[in-house]
């Protein structure tokens, strides 16, 4: 069965540091795997996705992350944190099959501190 | 162009009450799901429906039933409300075309329940 493990349920980071959320998968098949973000009383809404085409996937608002087949790893990245991206961010994976169901993570609250 | 519309916003129940939450697109979306978010946990599938008049059980159906008797509305009824289900409820639809896709998901903004 597939899943998705987020290390790290609170990461707080200074306004222009390194962002890294970290998402390790298990799939059966080859993963398709996502990333998606909840900014406060909001809806989810995508942030980027892998689809086995290009290892590293660029997404909106700096965002990108680097699926690496080795480490079962799928982590998110940003060089710059800004105030705006404090929110919560959660790692996806398709099931696969008939119904091809989105399976999610446990969550990363992000924190930007100024 | 609406999306995913979700009501009510807020609800409060007490035990034992039933309500059922709403869930429209816009979109022509064949696949429509109910996940509830809970802290810690993440998003839990409820139930899915891949077409007007097909449902399935999701990875916590238990307490929830549903139906899909058009292909823009999908309903979360719950028959008799516990403090357990105390929750953000989010529908959330896609297109039914294939793996990528399937990961697309279009969510409405939610549905805060709170069961006294």
């Amino acid at each position: 069965a597939q899943s998705v493990t987020q290390l790290g349920s609170h990461v707080s980071v200074s306004e222009g540091a390194l962002v890294l959320l970290r998402c390790n998968y298990s799939s059966s098949v080859p993963p398709y795997l996502f990333w998606y973000v909840q900014y406060p009383n909001q809806g989810l809404q995508l942030l980027l996705k892998y689809t086995s085409a290009a290892t590293l996937v660029k997404g909106i608002n700096g965002f990108e992350a680097e699926f690496k087949k080795s480490e079962t790893s799928f982590h998110l990245t940003k060089p710059s944190a800004h105030m705006s991206d404090a929110a919560e961010y959660f790692c996806a994976v398709t099931s696969g099959g008939a119904t091809n169901k989105l399976i999610f993570g446990t969550g990363t609250l992000l924190a930007v501190q100024p | 162009n609406a999306g995913v519309t979700q009501t009510p916003k807020f609800q409060v129940l007490k035990t034992g009450q039933s309500m059922t939450l709403q869930c429209a697109q816009d979109m022509n979306h064949e696949y429509m799901s109910w996940y509830r978010q809970d802290p810690g946990m993440g998003l839990r599938l409820i139930h899915y429906s891949v077409g007007a008049g097909i449902t399935d059980q999701g990875e916590v159906p238990n307490g929830y039933n549903v139906s899909r008797s058009t292909t823009e509305d999908f309903p979360l009824r719950l028959l008799s409300a516990a403090p357990s289900q105390t929750s953000v409820y989010f529908c959330a639809s896609r297109p039914n075309r294939g793996r990528v896709k399937a990961g697309e998901l279009f969510f409405g903004e939610g549905s805060r329940l709170t069961v006294l």
